[in-house]
């Protein structure tokens, strides 16, 4: 049984930056695919990045692009998400969503909200 | 890019027959996923490759895609499958999800 279990929520002010981390049991990193998907509050579920094994390579949703970096410790298994220059807009619940056999996000963590507020 | 319509509501009598659309595309020839999401609950994976089930999904859910439109079938519906059901594709490394239909159950 996979399981993720994500950081807990933050409050920041514009132009600053945020990480917020994923960690999981169940499998490993090196055998899995780990994604970020945000929410805004009332909204639907937007890609924001993640591990394509196909491409062996961090893709970006455009939107994010320039804003996001997405790093893993395979050693703790845990991932992180750092989003730099958050504008209000950016307040939404982050959810890690992992990649384990095909491109569908298996299981997801509890997510993290993310409040940008001056 | 890639677009996904979906309707913002559906509704359904307890026990009988709902079923969601997400339209796209020739969204046929793609493989379509769904997911449920509970109120102040993270998704889960209901469907996965158009019509397969997850583990632990009951039998009651199943998919199908054909031309320029997937269905996510809930048969004799639940009161707990009182939901927002988005549907998800992948293309060109791109995550694509549909704006989500609300399925309440009456």
């Amino acid at each position: 049984q996979v399981h993720l279990v994500q950081s807990g929520a933050e409050v920041k002010k514009p132009g600053a930056s945020v990480t917020v981390s994923c960690k999981v049991s169940g499998t490993t990193l090196t055998r899995s695919s780990m994604h970020w998907v945000r929410q805004v509050p009332g909204k639907g579920l937007e890609w924001v990045g993640g591990f394509e094994p196909e491409d062996d390579e961090t893709v970006y949703a455009p939107n994010f692009k320039g804003r996001v970096t997405m790093t893993e410790d395979t050693s703790t298994d845990t991932a992180y998400m750092e989003m730099r220059r958050l504008i209000s807009e950016d307040t939404a619940m982050y959810y890690c969503a992992i990649r384990l056999l095909g491109q569908w996000f298996d299981s997801w963590g509890q997510g993290t909200l993310v409040i940008v507020s001056s | 890019s890639y677009e996904l319509t979906q309707p913002p509501s559906v509704s359904v009598a307890l026990g009988q027959t709902a079923r969601v659309s997400c339209g796209g595309k020739n969204i046929g020839g793609r493989n379509v996923h769904w997911y449920q999401q509970k109120p102040g609950q993270a998704p889960v994976l209901v469907i996965y490759r158009d019509d397969n089930r997850p583990s632990g999904i009951p039998g009651r859910f199943s998919g199908s895609d054909s031309g320029n439109t997937a269905i996510l079938t809930i048969s004799r519906a639940q009161a707990e499958d009182e939901a927002v059901y988005y549907c998800q594709v992948w293309e060109s490394s791109n995550y694509v999800f549909g704006p989500g239909t609300t399925v309440t159950v009456l």
